[in-house]
């Protein structure tokens, strides 16, 4: 059972556009909400968070958006940068516990 | 603040042999820390959490005797793929819980181990 969905494999955005990265989960216990940006063979880098009292936070180039209603996160970067081409997890805990990651979406930015 | 050594990088192995891999937390004492194991174009799998001084919990479908893990110190976790097959080969992360919100929201990731079973 996938608690954390990522349902786009990968995305494709011209550099300068937004681009918006989705995530659906299952699971309304879930308190906090985190985004990492992984490159290939490295370790995933946190990028954003958000904590389920909240519906917004921004961190420059970086905001995330929380729904709780429709159990969906979203994460829009804007303007999306060449660096910005990554493999994507969307996050999720309940209390401390381990993290579950969904399975990531692959954002390639256009020149 | 908050980081994670993971060693090595990259390793090649035969067959048969068992490959220890190391992560430490340079700076912050990890009372727990998590191993996963990424396939390609898969997400990242947990493995198991260690706890310092206890025995390593392990997800279900993880063998625990192929893959040992020791936990021995605050700030170092080692994780050994005894008898490894080439199906074993696959791209290893470690995790620690520095238990600070306010960095990472207290997890902090080692850039993780290439392995390759030949």
């Amino acid at each position: 059972d996938q608690q954390v969905k990522q349902n786009s494999p990968s995305l494709s955005v011209q550099e300068g556009r937004i681009s918006i990265l989705n995530c659906d989960y299952t699971n309304s216990m879930f308190d906090y909400f985190l985004w990492y940006k992984k490159y290939p063979a490295e370790g995933p880098t946190f990028l954003i968070s958000i904590s389920s009292i909240k519906d917004k936070n921004e961190d420059g180039r970086f905001t995330v958006f929380l729904n709780k209603s429709a159990k969906h996160l979203s994460l829009h970067i804007v303007p999306s940068q060449p660096g910005d081409s990554a493999v994507y997890f969307c996050a999720a805990s309940y209390r401390d516990d381990k993290i579950i990651f969904g399975k990531g979406t692959r954002l390639h930015i256009l020149p | 603040g908050a980081v994670v050594s993971q060693h090595p990088s990259r390793v090649i192995c035969k067959s048969g042999t068992s490959v220890k891999i190391e992560c430490r937390s340079l700076d912050f004492q990890a009372t727990t820390m998590f191993w996963y194991r990424q396939f390609p174009k898969q997400s990242l799998m947990l493995m198991a959490t260690s706890n310092e001084g206890s025995k390593a919990t392990y997800e279900q479908g993880v063998e625990k005797d192929k893959f040992l893990i020791n936990h021995a110190s605050l700030t170092l976790s080692t994780l050994t793929v005894t008898s490894a097959h080439p199906e074993d080969s696959s791209f290893y992360i470690c995790s620690a819980q520095s238990g600070d919100r306010n960095i990472n929201y207290g997890y902090t990731f080692g850039s993780g181990t290439r392995l390759t079973v030949v």
